[in-house]
């Protein structure tokens, strides 16, 4: 176990709907990274936020958002859902943001129907 | 210029047999190149990294391979298992771009007892 957190585990929502999803970053680790991974595929990096603030983004739209908060958990939230959009959705947190090794969560199964 | 390719898709070898998994990268800014493993269900975990001014690692019974003017890196397993059935991710990042992965498409092993 890798100490990072993911809540909820699955989620059911509708085309057009908005979505929260949650990550708890291991203990003393500032820095955590979302990445999409849609079935059968490697993951792909949506962006990053270190103390706070977004440190890097990845080539999707801006309906994908995030926060991260003083105790460096984070959200990630996706407004008007798309049937493409459905994906397992990856945290993964590390000491800071010039470290290399990034530990992932469990994910975030996300279907759109 | 970011991509990442991995091959072969898939791979089925006897127990005790060695898994040859193998990347290449265009990108020659990407200075740290990990393995992951993952399992249905579940999000990935590190196995094995190497920075290129090394072209040999091993941990165990895994071993990253590294061909710096090829642009290659592969993975070894040694003596397999069927516990080693999964997927295997191989990545990049660099860490001027804030050390954000680059995955590639993913290896799903099979060890038959």
């Amino acid at each position: 176990e890798t100490g990072v957190t993911q809540s909820p585990t699955h989620l059911i929502k509708t085309r057009g709907q908005q979505v929260t999803l949650r990550c708890s970053s291991q203990s003393g680790h500032n820095t955590v990274s979302w990445y999409q991974q849609a079935l059968g595929q490697g993951p792909q990096f949506i962006f990053q936020y270190y103390r706070e603030e977004e440190n890097g983004r990845g080539n999707f739209p801006p309906r994908f958002s995030g926060l991260q908060f003083p105790n460096y958990s984070s959200e990630l939230n996706v407004n008007a859902l798309e049937l493409d959009d459905s994906a397992l959705y990856l945290c993964a947190s590390r000491q800071t943001r010039s470290t290399d090794t990034q530990y992932f969560g469990p994910g975030t199964r996300l279907t759109v129907l | 210029q970011q991509q990442v390719k991995q091959s072969p898709q898939s791979l089925i070898v006897q127990k005790g047999g060695i898994p040859i998994i193998n990347c290449a990268y265009e990108n020659t800014a990407f200075d740290y190149f990990p393995w992951y493993q993952q399992f249905p269900g579940k999000g990935p975990a590190l196995l094995i990294a190497i920075r290129p001014d090394v072209s040999e690692k091993k941990e165990g019974r895994f071993t990253i391979s590294f061909n710096k003017s090829a642009k290659q890196f592969s993975l070894h397993i040694m003596d397999s298992q069927p516990g080693d059935s999964a997927t295997y991710f191989c990545a990049a990042s660099y860490s001027n771009a804030g050390n954000m992965l680059t995955f590639g498409g993913g290896t799903r092993l099979m060890v038959k007892p």
